[in-house]
């Protein structure tokens, strides 16, 4: 079935550091794909999204590319900040479904 | 817009005693999710609802587990006799319709079985 596998966590940067958090994805078809933000004690929110290949998704800094020869989507931010320390989760939704399939999370905290 | 709102927040129970929890999806949307959150097993999808029917229970862990949507704008998710490996934040998810991708979900229900 379809899966999607994330870095664990919990990654801890300083300020203005690069960030990348690694996504990779097992699906029929073609599916879309997502990354989702949730802060402390909030519900996730989605961040950006891609729908076919070679899309960039882009939102708040924060990039991410549709790979489909390596099927992956990495989340990539040039300079992180304190307000970025959250969970971080892809997530995939396959051609004709419902289902939105989460990755595990991925905690990044960010340090002044 | 409101968003889409649980209840409770916070729920602390007793192992063996019932509990229910409660969402208010966004209005206009037809879909409806919910979903427990666990640092084992991560974000899990429990149940479905298309136009307020339920499409996929598939997730749904045991007949422990049961949910209902009466209509468009609240649907319930019951737990009867609750365990304490039912601890978990429970989220509702809803979407505009079947072919919308984004989910907005709510704030969740954190419950604590004892």
């Amino acid at each position: 079935g379809d899966s999607v596998t994330q870095m664990e966590g919990p990654v801890t940067l300083s300020e203005e550091a690069f960030l990348t958090i690694n996504c990779t994805y097992t699906a029929t078809g073609y599916p879309s794909l997502f990354w989702y933000v949730q802060y402390p004690g909030e519900g996730l929110q989605l961040l950006l999204k891609a729908t076919k290949a070679d899309d960039k998704g882009s939102n708040k800094g924060f990039e991410a590319t549709y790979r489909k020869e390596t099927t992956s989507f990495h989340l990539e931010k040039g300079s992180v900040q304190v307000s970025d320390s959250a969970v971080y989760f892809c997530a995939l939704l396959n051609t004709g479904g419902f289902k939105t399939i989460f990755g595990a999370g991925t905690r990044l905290f960010v340090k002044a | 817009d409101a968003g889409v709102i649980q209840s409770p927040r916070h729920e602390v129970t007793e192992m063996g005693q019932e509990v229910t929890l409660r969402c208010k999806p966004i209005s206009g949307h037809n879909s409806l999710f919910w979903y427990r959150q666990t640092m084992m097993r991560g974000l899990e999808l429990l149940i479905y609802f298309n136009n307020n029917v339920p499409i996929d229970d598939s997730g749904m862990p045991e007949d422990r587990f049961s949910a209902k949507m009466p209509n468009a704008s609240f649907s319930t998710l019951k737990i009867q006799p609750s365990e304490p490996r039912d601890s978990a934040v429970y989220f509702c998810a809803s979407r505009p319709g079947v072919r919308a991708e984004k989910l907005f979900f709510g704030s969740g229900t954190q419950l604590s079985v004892l």
